[in-house]
């Protein structure tokens, strides 16, 4: 079965740091660019990030760009998500999702991690 | 970065048929995706490339372009089918999501 699981989320007070996780498996995970994607309390989502098979192309939404690194270890079938400098406004699920091989729509979801940035 | 823009809400009665649509200045150089998400899921993917429905997704979704304009069209609605639904397309290095619309049931 094509799994996404992800986890790291929690409470962090703003300026912290958190680092989440995607763990996949069911699919050749080298082969596929992968995302994340946030959805904020009530609002709509959010793309955040994106990375291609071999970490060659990175790319960030603009609202996150300098903050967030995205990263990927092939070997452990994982994808990463390095978030510094946390606002209030980082506060949503984040999705990890993974795009058909080499189009820009995402055919497979995780069910999310919670992020939550609070003093 | 541009925008996709969608109605906050659709109503519809089952049996109906329900339209939802998404605009954007790219949309006639890049395709639209759809999803579908449901209180405390995560999205589903409805609709591929405009008009192509993945598999297991039900003959009643079905997806349209003209312009600036995609549509969602689902026909013969069912209370299992109420949902937010958004667009998303690509522009070279970015996603985008529309803003969303909330398909009610009456």
């Amino acid at each position: 079965e094509v799994q996404l699981v992800e986890s790291g989320g929690g409470l962090v007070k703003p300026g912290g740091s958190l680092r989440l996780s995607c763990a996949a498996s069911g699919f050749t995970f080298s082969s596929y660019s992968m995302n994340w994607v946030r959805q904020a309390p009530g609002k709509g989502l959010e793309w955040v990030s994106s990375i291609s098979s071999s970490s060659s192309y990175i790319y960030y939404a603009d609202s996150v760009k300098g903050r967030f690194t995205i990263s990927r270890d092939n070997a452990k079938n994982s994808l990463y998500l390095q978030m510094n400098s946390l606002r209030a406004e980082d506060t949503a699920v984040y999705y990890c999702a993974r795009d058909q091989l080499g189009q820009d729509y995402m055919d497979v979801w995780g069910k999310g991690t919670t992020v939550t940035v609070s003093s | 970065s541009y925008e996709l823009t969608q109605p906050p809400s659709v109503s519809v009665s089952p049996g109906q048929t329900a339209r939802i649509t998404c605009s954007g200045d790219a949309l006639p150089k890049q395709y639209a995706y759809w999803y579908q998400q449901k209180p405390g899921q995560a999205p589903v993917l409805v609709i591929y490339k405009d008009s192509e429905r993945p598999s297991g997704i039900p003959e009643r979704f079905s997806g349209s372009s003209s312009g600036t304009t995609v549509t969602l069209t689902i026909s013969g609605v069912q209370a299992e089918d109420e949902a937010d639904y958004y667009c998303q397309s690509a522009d070279s290095s970015e996603k985008v999501f529309g803003g969303g619309t909330k398909l009610t049931v009456l």
